[in-house]
């Protein structure tokens, strides 16, 4: 069964840096290119970037509103995901989702499993 | 690419054919998916491909277009279909999701 768990949310302040990690299993990680995905609350769904898997040079992806702070990695040996945010906004307070991306023919992968999330706020 | 979804929310009941509708700010060939997301919950992948229905999913749920303009299809609405559902299009970086179409009961 595959499982993302992320973890290391919480209340940090403008300007301050938080790092988030995505524990998985059940599939074999390392294939696979991963995304973070973000939601802040009451709204929708924003793509925050991308992380390609060893084949692809472990390139990364970003939405134009974090490039420049926020860094996708992985570990393969450890099949976790991690996103470092720095200097972060009260705006990118959200609930952070890690999601496998697979895929599925012609076109860039796509999330197929997400985790239960973890909620980060900015605030002062 | 932006994608513009409409409505924004709807009211329907249980039995009703809902349709919503994607549009991308460009074309993006196939290559958009579909979304159901209910309250606290993560996303589920419904549909791919623009037209493809991911394994599992009921066959209420169809989706069709291509280009600029898609469209996902519930035929008869069940109690469990009341939610919010995105599109995503993957043609390109970064990748972006319309702003959602939240299903309300009537």
């Amino acid at each position: 069964e595959v499982q993302l768990v992320e973890s290391g949310g919480g209340l940090v302040q403008p300007g301050g840096s938080l790092r988030l990690s995505c524990a998985a299993s059940g599939f074999t990680f390392s294939d696979h290119y991963m995304d973070w995905v973000r939601q802040a609350p009451g709204t929708g769904l924003e793509w925050v970037g991308r992380t390609r898997n060893k084949a692809q040079s472990y390139t990364t992806e970003y939405a134009a509103s974090v490039k420049g702070r926020f860094i996708i990695s992985r570990d393969d040996s450890k099949n976790s995901l991690y996103l470092q945010m720095n200097s972060l906004k009260t705006e990118d307070t959200a609930v952070y989702y890690c999601a496998r991306a697979t895929n599925y023919g012609p076109g860039s992968p796509l999330a197929d499993y997400w985790g239960l999330g973890t909620l980060v706020t900015v605030s002062s | 690419i932006q994608l513009t979804q409409s409505p924004s929310s709807l009211s329907a009941s249980v039995g009703d054919r809902v349709t919503i509708t994607c549009r991308a700010s460009q074309g993006i060939s196939s290559y958009l998916a579909w979304y159901q997301q209910k309250p606290g919950k993560a996303p589920n992948l419904l549909i791919y491909g623009a037209t493809t229905l991911q394994s599992g999913v009921p066959s209420r749920f169809s989706g069709s277009g291509s280009g600029t303009d898609f469209t996902l299809t519930i035929s008869s609405l069940q109690p469990e279909d009341f939610a919010t559902y995105y599109c995503q299009q993957l043609n390109s970086y970064p990748l972006t999701f319309g702003g959602g179409t939240k299903v309300e009961i009537k």
